[in-house]
């Protein structure tokens, strides 16, 4: 089955600054790969999501990278606000099929921007 | 609030007993799903409904566990003879493309 590793597991910026979370998978038919941002005692939201065939997407201070050779993916916030503050997690899936919704979630970063 | 619902948010109970929890998917999600999720860990995939029938079940989900869908609408996910290893936050999510939408959890706490 699949299997996602996500680094680091914790992440401390500076408000401004740029913060990266990677994730690495290993089922080279994922063609799926969303990031949810969960804070604490609520649910996990989508905030960014990228399908195979497109390298890159950006979605105002949000931007994730996929690079499907090497199998990895990477969650991209510029100029970081208190409010990022947060436990992220990056999933990966095939979908068609029965597949959908059928995600392998990273083991999360937690996020902690200091004013 | 138009998205998935869950109920109850929080569910204490002694070892041996059994709970049910129920989930409300978004009304135009014909596939609805039910993960785990452990302190510091992503959420673990259960198991996955389309309409009323479950595709698929998760090698996690013991003889203990069943989930239902009977009008695929509402789900229900009941744990039968709870352990302590049980103790988690049970999510539910349901979708109609590829973006999947969670539930606030339910917080199982075995004693």
């Amino acid at each position: 089955g699949e299997n996602v590793e996500q680094h680091p597991s914790t992440l401390s910026v500076q408000e401004g600054d740029s913060a990266v979370i990677k994730c690495t998978y290993s089922d080279s038919a994922s063609n799926y790969f969303p990031w949810y941002k969960q804070e604490l005692g609520k649910r996990p939201q989508l905030i960014i999501d990228i399908r195979s065939n497109v390298g890159e997407k950006k979605d105002q201070r949000i931007a994730v990278t996929l690079n499907k050779t090497a199998k990895h993916f990477s969650l991209h916030i510029t100029e970081t606000q208190p409010e990022d503050s947060a436990v992220y997690f990056c999933a990966a899936s095939r979908t068609g099929g029965t597949s959908y919704g059928k995600l392998t979630f990273g083991q999360g970063t937690i996020l902690t921007v200091h004013p | 609030d138009t998205g998935v619902s869950q109920d109850p948010r929080h569910k204490i109970t002694k070892r041996g007993q059994n709970v049910t929890f129920r989930c409300d998917p978004i009304s135009e999600h014909n596939r609805l799903y039910w993960y785990r999720q452990t302190l510091g860990q992503g959420p673990e995939f259960l198991t996955y409904f389309q309409n009323e029938a479950q595709l698929e079940k998760s090698r996690l989900l013991s003889d203990r566990f069943s989930a239902e869908r009977p009008k695929g609408s509402f789900s229900t996910l009941e744990i039968q003879r709870t352990e302590q290893g049980d103790s988690a936050m049970y999510l539910c999510a349901s979708n109609r493309g590829e973006k999947l939408f969670f539930g606030s959890g339910t917080q199982l706490s075995v004693l």
